[in-house]
């Protein structure tokens, strides 16, 4: 069964500070994505990450794969308090009908003036 | 906004009853996903369509069932429930044939159970 596991579930950090969010999955896999989450609302698709070394940038969030190591970063540069949020990553092995993805328990994200 | 809508937004009902939670998905796409997030088990996927077909299936409940119409959307039937139903439910659409096989999230319904 496959398993995807983020860390930190919690991280509360200042603006203009630098962190990064880790996904670590369990089986091979040819997809990964990342989501981001509002309180109460839709899941946010910001990333797809597709083969191994891939990297991907958008303002101040970098996503970056590694399939040896079943683990993708997300790394976020000088926070503003807009990225106030719950990212998810989640991982899709794609079958013969089909691709689910499968969820990380997700890091809600707290950018403090 | 994803293009992908879901009716209704909040649903409020009794344990016992049954309910039916509704999924337009983006024009173009023949794939519909149905997940649930609660806060005990996170966001978990339960079913998946395509093109009229089920395709996938997850940690669904027997009490669950869903279908995909010919016009491409999709229903969820939520029967029997029970308190662990409260969660917020997510339809997402996707296409296939494309490499990153993205897929989309509606806006979600909130189930609540009495």
């Amino acid at each position: 069964e496959l398993k995807v596991e983020q860390n930190p579930l919690f991280l509360s950090m200042q603006e203009g500070k630098n962190y990064t969010i880790y996904c670590n999955y369990s089986t091979t896999s040819d997809r990964l994505y990342w989501y981001r989450q509002d309180p109460g609302k839709s899941l946010e698709s910001l990333f797809v990450l597709l083969s191994n070394g891939a990297v991907k940038q958008e303002g101040r969030l970098m996503a970056s794969l590694d399939t040896k190591a079943r683990l993708s970063t997300l790394h976020i540069t000088a926070a503003v308090h807009d990225l106030s949020a719950t990212y998810f990553c989640a991982v899709a092995i794609k079958e013969t009908s089909g691709s689910r993805l499968t969820f990380g328990e997700g890091t809600q994200l707290t950018v403090n003036p | 906004d994803s293009g992908v809508t879901q009716t209704p937004k909040h649903l409020i009902t009794a344990t016992g009853q049954r309910v039916t939670l509704r999924c337009s998905p983006r024009s173009g796409d023949l794939s519909v996903y149905w997940y649930q997030q609660s806060l005990d088990q996170g966001l978990q996927f339960l079913i998946q369509y395509y093109n009229g077909e089920e395709r996938a299936k997850g940690n669904i409940l027997e009490r669950f069932s869903a279908q995909q119409f010919p016009d491409l959307h999709s229903e969820l039937n939520l029967s029997s429930l029970e308190l662990g139903d409260s969660a917020l439910y997510f339809c997402a659409s996707g296409r296939l044939k494309t490499g990153l096989n993205e897929q989309f999230f509606g806006p979600g319904t909130r189930l609540t159970v009495l």
